[in-house]
């Protein structure tokens, strides 16, 4: 049983660029959950998507954004980068719309670094 | 404002002891805990998780105790392990809402 997948693992970048960021859920999960990571902290929610939809969202500037695939994999995508977007990128997957089951299942993240 | 905060930000224990990793929250509303373990460059795993219905529950080597009261959370790990070292994150979500609410984390280690 295949768990959350992302790539790339590791990205760098400089400032004003953007980057994509990929998801797969584990197998029989449909709904997709983005955090960011800075070093030392614990991650920060920034967007939920379910049913190609963004149903919920972090505090975080429209920099960020992204979107979900009939077959229920994610992107995320950051414009015009800033040295602060510097961070370990997670996905996470659950199974059903929020409220209905909480557990999160994280993937191994992305590095991304801005220069 | 929301905020799942640790006590201690490191422990230190000797292999073969007990750990205990504690955590207050401060969302009365919060319904639902999970606690994750976070090993150098990975992503956090899944350990255990509690609903606010319930004070105590028990997995393998793992114990999460919530007391609403106090509004505290805890983790104990039985005999622990060098395998158990990394940063211990807890968790909340409140009105069913699906994003979760992070503290900073309790980095564990383990002496052999």
């Amino acid at each position: 049983d295949a768990g959350v997948t992302q790539s790339p693992t590791h990205l760098i970048k400089t400032r004003g660029q953007q980057v994509t960021l990929r998801c797969s859920p584990k197998s029989g999960h449909d709904t997709v959950s983005w955090y960011q990571q800075a070093l030392g902290q614990g991650p920060q929610f920034i967007f939920q998507y379910y049913e190609e939809e963004e149903r919920q969202r972090g505090n975080f500037p429209d920099r960020f954004s992204g979107h979900q695939f009939p077959n229920y994999s994610s992107e995320l995508n950051v414009n015009a980068l800033l040295l602060g977007d510097s961070a370990l990128y997670l996905c996470a997957s659950s199974y059903g719309l929020a409220g209905r089951t909480d557990t999160q299942y994280f993937g191994p993240g992305t590095r991304l670094t801005v220069l | 404002g929301e905020s799942v905060g640790l006590h201690l930000p490191t422990l230190s224990v000797q292999e073969g002891d007990n750990s205990i990793i504690n955590c207050a929250y401060s969302n009365s509303a919060s319904d639902y805990f999970i606690w994750y373990k976070q090993e150098s460059g990975k992503g956090p795993q899944f350990i255990i998780d509690i609903r606010s219905n319930m004070d105590k529950r028990q997995g393998q080597r793992v114990t999460v105790l919530l007391n609403k009261t106090v509004k505290h959370l805890s983790l104990q790990i039985a005999a622990t392990q060098p395998g158990d070292s990394a940063v211990y994150f807890c968790a909340e979500i409140y009105n069913q809402g699906g994003k979760l609410i992070f503290g900073q984390g309790t980095e564990l280690s383990v002496k052999p």
